[in-house]
């Protein structure tokens, strides 16, 4: 059984505080790793898509690395605004099979 | 605009009875997926198809049918044979085999009482 762990579970941050966030998954069969964020009542929204290891994704403030031969990737927030408050789900793209083993997600609350 | 249609948002139905949930994309995708998400646990696959007219089952898929008469289209029935159908489900889509990203739904809420 494919194992996709995100760590913390749950976070709360002040506004301006830079924080980050881990997932694990297995380091065979890799083929690419996702990252969502997910806000209450909408649709998850793709972030990046991580396919090589060593890769590093930035997008404003939230950035991304990935370390596929031992299996992690870390997503960074820097500088924390309320309006990041938000679901952020990673997941696994293994290349038997053509689809996605999702994390159980870390929950970000940022309080102004 | 393209993207997923997925309703309806809330659903109530009665232990025992079957109900279906309707997901429906226009953006030519071949690829469609089944989510069910419970409270603490992540996204689990229960069905998904890469191809009209064919369909495999994900890691959850007892006490669930789908078809894929349409590409636009992959319904969800979940079925009184379902244990536990109480859940928020979600649909989506992708090219086929595509690892670089899926594109969602907004989710079905069902309660079953």
């Amino acid at each position: 059984i494919l194992n996709v762990e995100q760590s913390p579970q749950s976070l709360h941050v002040q506004e301006g505080d830079s924080t980050n966030f881990t997932c694990s998954f297995p380091s065979s069969n890799f083929y690419a790793l996702h990252w969502y964020r997910w806000e209450t009542a909408k649709s998850p929204e793709a972030l990046f898509v991580m396919t090589l290891n060593g890769d590093e994704k930035k997008k404003g403030r939230i950035s991304a690395t990935l370390n596929t031969k031992e299996g992690y990737s870390y997503l960074y927030i820097k500088g924390s605004q309320p309006e990041d408050s938000a679901t952020y789900l990673c997941a696994f793209f293994y290349n038997q099979g053509g689809k996605l083993i999702f994390g159980q997600g870390t929950e970000l609350s940022v309080k102004p | 605009d393209g993207g997923i249609t997925q309703s309806p948002k809330y659903l109530f139905r009665k232990e025992g009875q079957n109900v279906t949930l309707s997901c429906e994309q226009n953006l030519n995708h071949d690829a469609m997926y089944w989510y069910r998400q419970d409270p603490g646990q992540g996204l689990r696959l229960i069905y998904y198809s890469q191809i009209v007219n064919d369909f495999q089952k994900g890691d959850i898929a007892e006490g669930y049918s789908v078809s894929r008469e349409k590409k636009e289209s992959f319904p969800l029935t979940v079925t009184s044979a379902q244990k536990n159908p109480t859940a928020f489900y979600l649909c989506a889509s992708s090219e086929t085999l595509d690892p670089y990203g899926y594109t969602f739904g907004s989710g079905t809420r069902l309660t079953v009482v």
